[in-house]
């Protein structure tokens, strides 16, 4: 199993200038998530979802957008790249029967000029 | 979700035992303990869950007193390997998907 993989590794991106994040498993897990890291913080969960079809929100959603049209793959989209956004952004997947136990990917190295 | 009070750093030496206590005095009776471990460079990872006595795995062991208020994760004879940010988590983990709260860790360095 290759795991959850993420791409880019990195990525630079100007002001205003919109690009999605890729995000997989092979688990077959049904819970999905995004969150992303700021220099010497915690991370925040920025969308989430329960199954193919489901998202819903979390803390710091806004400038983000998901969809889940498929088990394996949840893709983040940065609709208008802002300074703010720079950040590393962690891809994550779990099983419902074991949420509290959630697979990381390596992440996703975001600067925003 | 319980707010959680961990110590910013700690330092040990390879081969000692470490010992990382997390305070969460608001706990909720259907709240779960559980720690993960973000090495440099990477996402976090999964260590330990317990909810209450003592709970060992191949990685570490996480003791729970009685009133729950508080746990402490046990790391025996640490490596360099070992030395990570280290995050304390509390949460309900009956309710579906977990929106895991992390804090600011424990950044643990352990040294020759």
């Amino acid at each position: 199993n290759a795991g959850v993989t993420q791409t880019p590794k990195f990525q630079v991106l100007k002001t205003g200038q919109s690009m999605t994040l890729q995000c997989a498993q092979d688990m077959n897990h049904e819970y999905m998530s995004w969150y992303r890291q700021d220099p010497g913080m915690g991370l925040r969960l920025i969308h989430y979802s329960v199954g193919a079809g489901i998202t819903d929100q979390g803390e710091v959603p806004n400038g983000y957008n998901v969809s889940r049209s498929t088990t394996e793959d949840f893709p983040l989209r940065l609709l208008s790249a802002a300074p703010s956004q720079t950040s590393v952004y962690f891809c994550a997947s779990s099983y419902a029967s074991r949420a509290y136990e959630q697979y990381f990917g390596p992440g996703t190295r975001l600067t925003v000029t | 979700l319980a707010k959680t009070t961990q110590p910013i750093s700690m330092d040990s030496y390879e081969g000692q035992e470490v010992n990382i206590t997390c305070s969460h005095n608001n706990i909720a009776t259907n709240d779960y303990i559980t720690w993960y471990q973000q090495f440099p460079s990477q996402g976090p990872r999964f260590i330990i869950q317990g909810y209450k006595t003592k709970v060992t795995n191949e990685v570490a062991s996480l003791f729970i007193p009685a009133d729950r208020k508080s746990s402490t994760l046990s790391l025996p004879r640490v490596s360099l390997s070992d030395t990570a940010v280290y995050y304390c988590l509390v949460g309900d983990t009956n309710t579906g998907f977990q929106k895991l709260v992390f804090g600011t860790g424990t950044r643990l360095l352990v040294s020759p």
